[in-house]
């Protein structure tokens, strides 16, 4: 049982190019997140699914885009990176009943660099 | 809306120590409360919740938390700290309304135990 694996786990990018985070979870989860990690500013929400074929905008989604077209696979992509995007970037999921106070499931992150 | 608040950026214990790092809360309707912890290069990992009961909560670890509706708090604890547990804390609390268990995280607090 792997839980939620995250790839790359390192990436060097150059200003304006694109990439694509692939986040895959084998618990069967309906909900799953991408969140950014920087210094001193804890964790930020950029997008989020609560199932397959769904996305939605989180706290911080500007030159983000996303896709869910797989239950078990959430895409995270800069279109043009810019040196603002780098940061460590989470995967994570979670089961749908929130109610229950699911706790959601990480990944190891993706340590992105932009120059 | 929903926020979490982690006063301390740090927190410095003796091994053996009893600890504590706090979390305080604003939240419109019932809280669910979660805390995180997260080692070096790794991804956050569940210690324990708080949804409904029993205001003192045991979760991994050996871990504690304690659920203050008064004082608006849900601070973690652990009665005898180790070295192995220095890692960056997280409090969150989720997102409301709809049902998309949606967290909200706090900033981090820093636990250092020294031998």
């Amino acid at each position: 049982n792997a839980g939620v694996t995250q790839t790359p786990k390192f990436r060097v990018l150059k200003t304006g190019q694109s990439m694509t985070l692939l986040c895959a979870q084998d618990m069967n989860h309906e909900y799953m997140y991408w969140y950014r990690q920087d210094p001193g500013m804890g964790l930020r929400l950029i997008h989020y699914s609560v199932g397959e074929g769904t996305t939605a905008k989180g706290e911080v989604p500007d030159g983000y885009n996303v896709s869910r077209l797989k239950k078990q696979n959430f895409l995270l992509g800069l279109e043009s990176a810019a040196p603002s995007q780098t940061s460590v970037y989470f995967c994570a999921s979670s089961y749908s009943r929130a109610g229950a106070g699911q706790p959601q499931h990480f990944g190891d992150g993706t340590r992105l660099s932009i120059l | 809306a929903q926020s979490v608040a982690q006063p301390e950026d740090q927190v410095n214990v003796a091994e053996g120590n009893p600890l504590t790092v706090k979390c305080t809360y604003s939240v419109s309707g019932n809280p669910y409360l979660f805390w995180y912890v997260q080692y070096p290069n790794r991804g956050l990992q569940f210690l324990l919740k708080y949804i409904t009961g029993d205001n003192l909560v045991k979760g991994s670890y050996g871990f504690e938390a304690e659920f203050n509706k008064s004082q608006t708090s849900f601070h973690l604890k652990k009665p005898s700290a180790l070295v192995s547990d220095s890692a960056l804390y997280f409090c969150a609390v989720r997102d409301e309304p709809g049902n998309t268990g949606k967290l909200i995280f706090g900033q981090g607090t820093t636990l250092q135990v020294k031998p």
